[in-house]
């Protein structure tokens, strides 16, 4: 069983385009993440939800939307695509543990974002 | 501002040699956790550990070990008699208490030749 999944897994399209990367989690975690790795692997948060409440949204062009119809469920659509998105963009999850300390985040396998 | 850096860009090792990467991170914050994770060829993420930063025993797991020194903000991560599946880019980061989000460090290639 996937804990972190995402689709698609490749996403090539062209400049000006809108796309939409989709990520689920069945870990019953309460908070998830999108990040960006660029074409030199850095990795960098874009945003995070808790219980479908934004928490998180570091400098990114308001292009990106994150939206989270449940708290399973955290998706990222792109609009009028650049050719600096091309990257990784990973989707994670973790849960607040009961003492108040968190827990790791697991990671989904991750979509490659190609525009050309 | 909190920051994770690790220096080694690159390692190549020859199997079953001992290999240490390194990580030096900068917080002000009392309370912090420290994080690995190992991102192979394949490309997802792996979690190999989390530390708390009121926790300094060093851990062993198998082959793996980690050395988290306070005094020097290093989190050190030895891999004992490696092999060539332990191929990949090692990224060290940190999270602060009250901030979900992880700040990662720039990551360190790893090669083992056969």
């Amino acid at each position: 069983d996937t804990a972190v999944s995402q689709t698609p897994k490749y996403l090539v399209t062209q400049m000006g385009n809108d796309k939409s990367i989709k990520c689920e989690q069945n870990l019953g975690h309460d908070t998830m993440y999108w990040y960006k790795q660029d074409s030199k692997k850095f990795l960098k948060i874009m945003f995070s939800y808790n219980n479908k409440e934004l928490i998180i949204n570091e400098t990114v062009p308001n292009r990106f939307s994150p939206k989270s119809p449940d708290k399973a469920h955290l998706n990222l659509h792109i609009n009028s695509l650049e050719l600096g998105d091309s990257a990784v963009y990973f989707c994670a999850s973790s849960q607040v543990g009961t003492s108040g300390r968190r827990d790791e985040q697991y990671f989904g396998p991750g979509t490659r974002l190609t525009v050309t | 501002a909190q920051k994770v850096t690790q220096a080694q860009t690159e390692i190549s090792v020859v199997e079953k040699e001992d290999v240490t990467l390194d990580c030096v991170y900068e917080t002000r914050d009392t309370t912090y956790y420290l994080f690995w994770y190992k991102q192979p060829p394949s490309g997802e993420l792996v979690f190999l550990i989390r530390r708390n930063s009121f926790d300094e025993q060093n851990e062993i797991s198998g082959r793996y070990s980690w050395n988290f020194q306070k005094s020097t903000s290093s989190f050190n991560f030895t891999i004992t008699a490696s092999q060539v599946v332990d191929s990949a880019v090692y990224f060290c980061a940190l999270r602060r208490t009250g901030r979900r989000a992880l700040t990662f460090g720039s990551g360190t290639r790893l090669q083992v030749q056969p």
